[in-house]
């Protein structure tokens, strides 16, 4: 079980670019959560999704912010344009489901400058 | 709504000493807890779960965990720690409403020192 894949491991981009974080989840796992991690407001849930659906995306910041899911094995979070106060790191997780017993497993991360 | 309180932001404590991380959560509903770890530059891994059953529970590296629901409580424990117990750790709830969608705590660094 290779766990959960993110990439790229660090981004550094200007403000203005367009940003995209790749995630490969666990594969049989069907539910899949984007969070954002920082220092001041530590973990956030962005969005998740169930069976490559996306359930709730409430935790998104701004339109600015985008993620799909276009089959099981694949998901991208997008930030177009990007700002520096996107800095973070941006993490993937995945569960079997969406049931409450579920624990959440998670990449390593992006971490994200935008300067 | 679910919220999740962890008490002490840094806990500093010496090898071999006791340490236990403090963790505190609200909710209307039964609940199901967790305490995750982030090792440096990695992302949380899962330490241990409450789900139903004993309220006593443990994790392959020697740290427990009791739920106390009249303390509202999921305090996090170990006798003795190691160096290589330094970490963020992070208690987390769901219910039946919330299903796997976590609230996860505010974390607590933990740095043991020689």
């Amino acid at each position: 079980d290779a766990g959960v894949i993110q990439s790229p491991r660090h981004e550094v981009t200007e403000m203005g670019q367009e940003v995209t974080l790749r995630c490969k989840p666990i594969s049989g796992h069907n539910s899949l959560f984007w969070y954002r991690q920082t220092m001041m407001r530590g973990l956030e849930l962005l969005i998740y999704f169930n069976n490559n659906v996306p359930i709730d995306d409430s935790g998104m910041p701004e339109d600015r912010f985008s993620a799909k899911m276009p089959n099981a094995s694949f998901s991208t979070l997008k930030i177009q344009p990007s700002e520096p106060r996107d800095s973070a790191v941006y993490f993937c997780a995945s569960s079997l489901s969406l049931r409450s017993n579920s624990p959440l497993h998670f990449g390593n991360g992006t971490r994200l400058t935008v300067t | 709504a679910q919220s999740v309180t962890q008490l002490d932001s840094q806990v500093p404590v010496f090898e071999e000493a006791p340490v236990e991380l403090r963790c505190n959560y609200s909710s209307s509903v039964s609940v199901y807890l967790f305490w995750y770890v982030q090792y440096p530059n990695q992302g949380l891994q899962l330490l241990l779960k409450y789900l139903s059953g004993s309220t006593l529970v443990e994790s392959i590296n020697g740290f427990e965990a009791e739920f106390n629901k009249s303390q509202t409580s999921f305090h996090l424990r170990k006798p003795s720690v190691h160096i290589s117990d330094t970490a963020e750790y992070f208690c987390a709830v769901s219910d039946q409403t919330s299903g796997s969608r976590l609230t996860f705590g505010e974390g607590t660094q933990l740095t043991v020192n020689p």
